[in-house]
């Protein structure tokens, strides 16, 4: 079955990096997109960017472009994703989810708990 | 890309129909047909329910159904049971990048 495994929660400190793994299994890594999303407490979700396993295109959403990069290691099935300058509102549950053709998300990993604090 | 926009909060009865309503632009819901809807648990991962606007994944009971007029996507649920009570996002491509709602929290009275 297909599984996202991601990686465990993290704390840092304002202006720090963190970077969480997604480790996939159960399907070929390279025929799926994997995206990243992230969910603020008790906020919405917001997109994040995505990678084409296939052949490490990488898009990103316009607010976080210049502190986030995904990237991905075909041989371990992982990608990963990294944001920088991290300030109290990055504070959020970050979710990897495996893109499709028909542009949802049709599996997610369990989350990553970043909590950002001084 | 600004968030889709939901009502806040939705509400009906148990066997009642209720409609949640997802407001985008011509550069992602009115652009493409590529709408998808996710019912989400409270610390829950969310769960596709709704994709290509009306199609729903294998599993998903036929009382979701899914449905774009111009710029605004819907999800309706019909016979609403006490289960159905969640939250509820819609997310649009908007070429090359993708867009969610606010999300919308469903309340079964």
């Amino acid at each position: 079955q297909v599984q996202l495994v991601q990686s465990g929660a993290e704390v840092k400190k304002p202006g720090a990096s963190v970077k969480v793994s997604c480790q996939a299994s159960g399907y070929t890594f390279t025929h799926h997109n994997i995206h990243w999303v992230r969910q603020a407490p008790g906020q919405r979700l917001e997109w994040m960017g995505w990678i084409n396993v296939g052949n490490g295109i990488t898009r990103y959403s316009r607010n976080l472009r210049e502190r986030v990069t995904i990237s991905w290691d075909t041989s371990a099935s992982t990608a990963y994703m990294e944001l920088s300058s991290l300030r109290s509102e990055d504070s959020a549950l970050y979710y990897c989810a495996r893109g499709t053709f028909f542009k949802a998300f049709d599996f997610w990993g369990r989350g990553t708990m970043v909590t950002v604090s001084s | 890309q600004s968030a889709l926009t939901q009502p806040p909060s939705a509400s009906g009865s148990p066997g009642q129909s209720v409609t949640i309503s997802c407001t985008g632009t011509g550069s992602d819901v009115g652009g493409y047909d590529y709408v998808s809807w996710y019912q989400q648990y409270p610390g829950t991962v969310p769960k596709l329910i709704i994709y290509e606007v009306t199609k729903r994944p294998s599993g998903v009971p036929d009382r979701f159904s899914g449905s774009k007029s111009g710029n605004t996507a819907s999800l309706t649920v019909s016979g609403l049971q006490a289960e159905d009570e969640a939250d509820y996002y819609c997310s649009s491509y908007a070429g090359s990048d993708w867009v969610f709602g606010g999300g919308t929290k469903l309340t079964v009275l």
